[in-house]
């Protein structure tokens, strides 16, 4: 299977603040790496897909660059609503699909 | 928009099978996957298995031997079946829609279901 690892695993910033980050995967993806977004007591929530491409309705300060086996996710400016946890999910089709530990995004 | 809300008990005895409903409402089943997948402190975010809106079938390997997933198109329902279960079990299901196109973009609420006698 192919392992992907999130850094860091928590990550302390204030409001306004840019955050990044990092998902690498023990194999290439080429593309095919999502991001996710967890609150509490709810579902993971889709912000990208393929690397790079925001899904609707996710706000622009989201972005994700990347591909191969090093992927990042950058919130430009931290809002209040975005305090949460954040999952890479690769999705490589001769492998079942699996998902980083997680980033826990809290309050400096 | 679609909505998905998973169905079940909360509690499975250790060897018996866990089995839950997904009901699928303000969407098409068509051209779609419709997954299973849990999340546990121990284990994290662990996909289960999905089906094609036309049967097809595919299973995580490590779960292969005790997992059934079918579809009732007819009542808007997918489900899982899980069988031998464990502790290990032990986790937040949640149900998804998973198009070719991007990955899982629509999610169920989950449904907490532990195992224990």
């Amino acid at each position: 299977d192919i392992q992907v690892t999130q850094s860091p695993s928590i990550l302390s910033a204030s409001v306004g603040d840019r955050v990044t980050i990092t998902c690498r995967a023990s194999q290439s993806l080429g593309s095919y790496l999502a991001w996710y977004q967890q609150k509490p007591g709810k579902a993971p929530h889709l912000l990208i897909y393929k690397a790079s491409s925001l899904q609707s309705g996710v706000p622009s300060r989201f972005s994700g660059s990347g591909s191969g086996t090093e992927f990042t996710l950058t919130i430009s400016s931290l809002q209040p609503d975005d305090f949460a946890t954040y999952y890479c999910q690769q999705y490589n089709s001769y492998s079942p699909t699996t998902f980083g530990q997680g980033t826990k995004v809290e309050f400096k | 928009q679609v909505q998905l809300q998973e169905s079940g008990p909360g509690l499975v005895k250790p060897s018996e099978t866990l089995s839950l409903t997904c009901t699928v409402s303000g969407g098409s089943f068509t051209n779609y996957y419709w997954s299973w997948l849990r999340q546990s402190p121990a284990k994290g975010l662990e996909w289960i298995g999905n089906i094609y809106y036309r049967g097809t079938t595919n299973y995580n390997p490590y779960l292969k031997t005790r997992v059934s997933i079918s579809l009732d198109t007819s009542k808007n329902q997918f489900s899982l079946k899980l069988s031998s279960v464990t502790a290990a079990d032990t986790a937040v299901y949640y149900c998804a829609r998973y198009p070719p196109t991007t990955t899982f973009d629509s999610w169920g609420q989950g449904v907490l279901v532990t195992v224990s006698s």
